[in-house]
């Protein structure tokens, strides 16, 4: 059962350069989302898409851009990438809102990127 | 944005007590809580949820209490083992506006054999 798969695990990158996280799903979930994990600070809502071809922004959207051409497929760009933008970053799915009456989010494992 | 935060960022427990971490929420919208707990090197886990509907409940050795009226949640586990160990993340929702879940800073349970 592979759930939610994060690409790549580790990442280094230098300022001004981009890249794109990689997110796929297997359980067919209407409801995708990135979140940053910053010490002492928890997680933090980058981007969330509840269905293919919709998107909307989270908490901390800058610096950013997502895409959600398929359901199972969450891409996160960094299109000039900023020390600020060093952090773990994991992406998550659910079933909607809409659908279930459980909201609990499936984590892939992180992918750790750091920016000098 | 959502503010939720947790009142201890560090816990330390002898194996074979019960645990309590404490979580404080201020979206008096939040109708829908869950509990998350992560592994070093991992991503977060599900332990339990609870709705606004209800003041408890109960897992297999984690019981959630959520008290609307001063926005507080607690994690109990009861009889902590060493695999316990980890962070505990509170999560809250406003179920009807969509799945965005805004989580606490954590805390870092310690279990000590």
């Amino acid at each position: 059962n592979a759930g939610v798969t994060q690409t790549p695990k580790f990442q280094v990158l230098k300022t001004g350069q981009s890249m794109t996280l990689q997110c796929a799903q297997d359980m067919n979930h209407e409801y995708m989302s990135w979140y940053r994990q910053d010490p002492g600070m928890g997680l933090r809502l980058i981007h969330y898409s509840v269905g293919a071809g919709i998107t909307d922004q989270g908490e901390v959207p800058n610096g950013y851009n997502v895409s959600r051409s398929t359901t199972e497929d969450f891409p996160l760009r960094l299109l000039s990438a900023a020390p600020s933008q060093t952090s773990v970053y994991f992406c998550a799915s659910s079933y909607s809102s809409l659908e279930a009456d459980t909201g609990e989010l499936f984590f892939g494992e992180g992918s750790r990127l750091t920016v000098l | 944005g959502e503010s939720v935060g947790l009142h201890l960022p560090t816990l330390s427990v002898q194996e074979g007590d019960n645990s309590i971490i404490n979580c404080a929420y201020s979206n008096s919208a939040s109708d829908y809580f869950i509990w998350y707990k992560q592994e070093s090197g991992k991503g977060p886990q599900f332990i339990i949820d609870i709705r606004s509907n209800m003041d408890k409940r109960q897992g297999q050795r984690v019981t959630v209490l959520l008290n609307k009226t001063v926005k507080h949640l607690s994690l109990q586990i009861a009889a902590t083992q060493p695999g316990d160990s980890a962070v505990y993340f509170c999560a809250e929702n406003d179920w009807y506006t969509g799945n965005q879940f805004y989580f606490g800073t954590g805390t870092s349970l310690t279990v000590i054999p």
